[in-house]
């Protein structure tokens, strides 16, 4: 089963207005990360959060993440039209597992 | 360029044929995984490959069977091919521990079963 839990689903927003989306997991975590995947690609690692940390920015990035609440979320600030893409929230599945488990993800469609 | 490296790109099989899907990587990583992504059904691992010699299922083995040819190669076999295994495959790896590191991935086999 799916550890997290995106939201919202889609997204659509104005070139150079910020893109918040929400991720949520139900068990607890080492980590969380997210990626990011274009349109017939790969998936493309973009932040790594860890549990003792509460916010992480890289570039026009922002990540936080409440274990309280189970929840993560991915600011995009300044978007973008390449940032138009999908996703997704990865973290680990249970204490002893260390693959990762994924999220349905949010696409964002960045309009110029 | 290092990477993770998926052969073949696209594929298209009859219900009941075989094949293997193949994966390279050239980072020395030590874990490796297969991934299959449906539409509004977000990733879900197939099997994975801790370190080499070493195989574990993931949340949808059926239907599947892998090998860890060495370091590098991790290749996905399909036995007998079924409709519901049309999907992309994806291949990634990372240096050890996926919960420290991020994943690499491949960039995808897009498969049909016809």
């Amino acid at each position: 089963s799916q550890q997290g839990e995106e939201d919202p689903q889609a997204l659509s927003i104005q070139e150079g207005e910020n893109a918040t989306m929400n991720c949520s997991y139900k068990t607890s975590i080492n980590n969380l990360q997210w990626y990011r995947q274009n349109s017939g690609r790969g998936l493309v690692h973009l932040i790594l959060i860890r549990s003792n940390e509460r916010e992480k920015h890289s570039g026009r990035l922002r990540v936080t993440l409440d274990t309280s609440k189970k929840s993560s979320s991915l600011l995009i600030t300044a978007s973008r039209a390449a940032d138009t893409a999908s996703y997704f929230c990865a973290s680990r599945a249970g204490s002893n597992d260390y693959k990762l488990s994924f999220g349905a993800g949010t696409t964002v469609t960045v309009r110029a | 360029n290092a990477g993770v490296t998926q052969t073949p790109k696209f594929q298209v099989l009859k219900t009941g044929q075989s094949m293997t899907l193949q994966c390279a990587q050239d980072m020395n990583h030590n874990s490796m995984y297969w991934y299959r992504q449906d539409p509004g059904m977000g990733l879900r691992l197939i099997y994975y490959s801790a370190s080499e010699g070493t195989t574990d299922k993931g949340e949808v083995p059926n239907g599947y069977n892998v090998s860890r040819l060495n370091k590098r190669e991790f290749s996905l076999r399909l036995e007998s091919a079924a409709p519901s295994q049309t999907s992309v495959y994806f291949c990634a790896s990372t240096p050890g521990d996926s919960s420290v590191y991020g994943y690499t991935f491949g960039s995808g086999t897009r498969l049909t079963v016809v």
